[in-house]
Parts: C-alpha cells; structure tokens; sequence
C-alpha cells in the first residue's frame, strides 16, 4: 500500500533552517510528482512546492520562492524540503504528496502523508 | 497567481440533505480544478480530480462539475462521514493554489 511518511519537525528559532524528509514506499516512486502542501493551525491548506517525477521541474509559492527549496533522491525514494530563513508564519503542518500526472497536478494529488508539524518560534 | 474563492465559507445542512459548494477562479482555468476533502486532525483526501473525474473509491454520492471559471462540487444526499472541510485547488498553472475552505456542519 502507498505510504508516506515525514519527518524532521520540531521548534526552531526565527531566520533559522530546517530540513524536512518524506520517505515513500509501495508505489514506484520515479514515476510520480512529489508535493509539499501546508496547513497553518486552524487555516486552511496551502500549497508550498513541487517537484516533478524526474526532478526536471521545481516551482514555489510566491510566499516560499527563495527561502525554501524541494528535492528528491530517487536512489532513497525520498522528498525532502530545505527551510531556510524560516519565519513565525511558516508554522504549519507540512504534509507530503503523491501527485499521479508527474508533476502536473492534472489528476489531483491522490495520496498525502500524516503530516510533521514546524513550529517557528523565539 | 490564479485565486480561488469558495462559497459558501461554511454550511450547515442535515443527514440525507443535498448541498452543492462553489468554487471561482480568478481565471480562466480549463478543467483543472480538484476537490478535496479533509477530516479534523487527518490529511486531505482527493475526492474529484479534472473538474468531474472521479477518484477511485469515492462514493458515487460525490459529483463535480463546472469548466472555465465556476465549479461546484455537489453531494446528492449527505452521509454522516461527509461533514469536513471541502477545498478546491487549481491546477492550471503554478502555484497550484486552494481555495480557502468550505466547512460543511451538521444542522
């Protein structure tokens, strides 16, 4: 069965940096898009960042461009999110997605994982 | 960036009761428009991809319509599971941004 599993939440400091992890498994990881989607406490979704299949393509929120950066290590079946300069209004749950037309978002994003929490804080 | 509004914010309705939700883009978008579904404390679940395409094991009670700049995604007869939170994305072009959330209750 497809699970995703993040990782590497926890409180940091502001202008600080935080690397994130998804490990995937039951599904052949190559040939899927990879997402990073948001939810601040008590709001609504937000979408960060993709990553397609090949890693070819990688675009951002306007509220993310510069500061964070989507990767991917196909060898490890994993997605990662580099955080830098983090800031107060980056706290969220950050959860990672499968997205089933490479990148493209055209067939939705069809499975998510349970989400880490990053809570950005003095 | 396209902008997606939702209405209404939220919607109280009864067991059995048919309740429709609309989504605007800001533009033109084609058939790219996804709907979600999300549970308090869970992760979304994809519900309607390509504006009417069904996801697979989604109940036939679920249905979406729409083309161009309005959607709507329509539940025929609520069950109790379906009250959650209903969001719609676009997937024209990046960001593929969400709309802010349609919060079905129980009337």
């Amino acid at each position: 069965q497809v699970q995703l599993v993040e990782s590497g939440g926890g409180v940091v400091q502001p202008g600080r940096s935080l690397r994130l992890s998804c490990t995937a498994s039951g599904f052949t990881f190559t040939s899927y898009g990879m997402h990073w989607v948001r939810q601040a406490p008590g709001k609504g979704l937000e979408w960060v960042a993709v990553i397609w299949y090949d890693g070819s393509n990688k675009y951002y929120a306007d509220s993310v461009k510069g500061r964070f950066t989507i990767s991917r290590d196909n060898s490890k079946n994993t997605l990662y999110l580099q955080m830098n300069s983090l800031r107060v209004e980056d706290t969220a749950v950050y959860y990672c997605a499968r997205d089933p037309a490479g990148g493209s978002s055209s067939a939705g994003i069809d499975y998510w994982g349970q989400g880490t929490l990053v809570i950005v804080s003095s | 960036d396209i902008q997606m509004t939702q209405s209404p914010s939220s919607l109280s309705a009864s067991v059995g009761d048919r309740v429709t939700i609309t989504c605007r883009a800001s533009q033109s978008i084609s058939s790219y428009l996804n709907w979600y579904q999300q549970k308090p404390g869970k992760a979304p679940k994809l519900l309607i991809y390509a504006a009417s395409s069904f996801q697979s094991g989604v109940p036939s009670r679920f249905s979406g319509s729409g083309s161009g700049t309005d959607f709507t995604l329509t539940i025929s007869s609520l069950q109790p599971e379906d009250f959650a939170t209903y969001y719609c994305q676009q997937s024209y072009s990046n960001p593929y941004t969400f709309g802010q959330g349609t919060k079905l209750e129980i009337k």
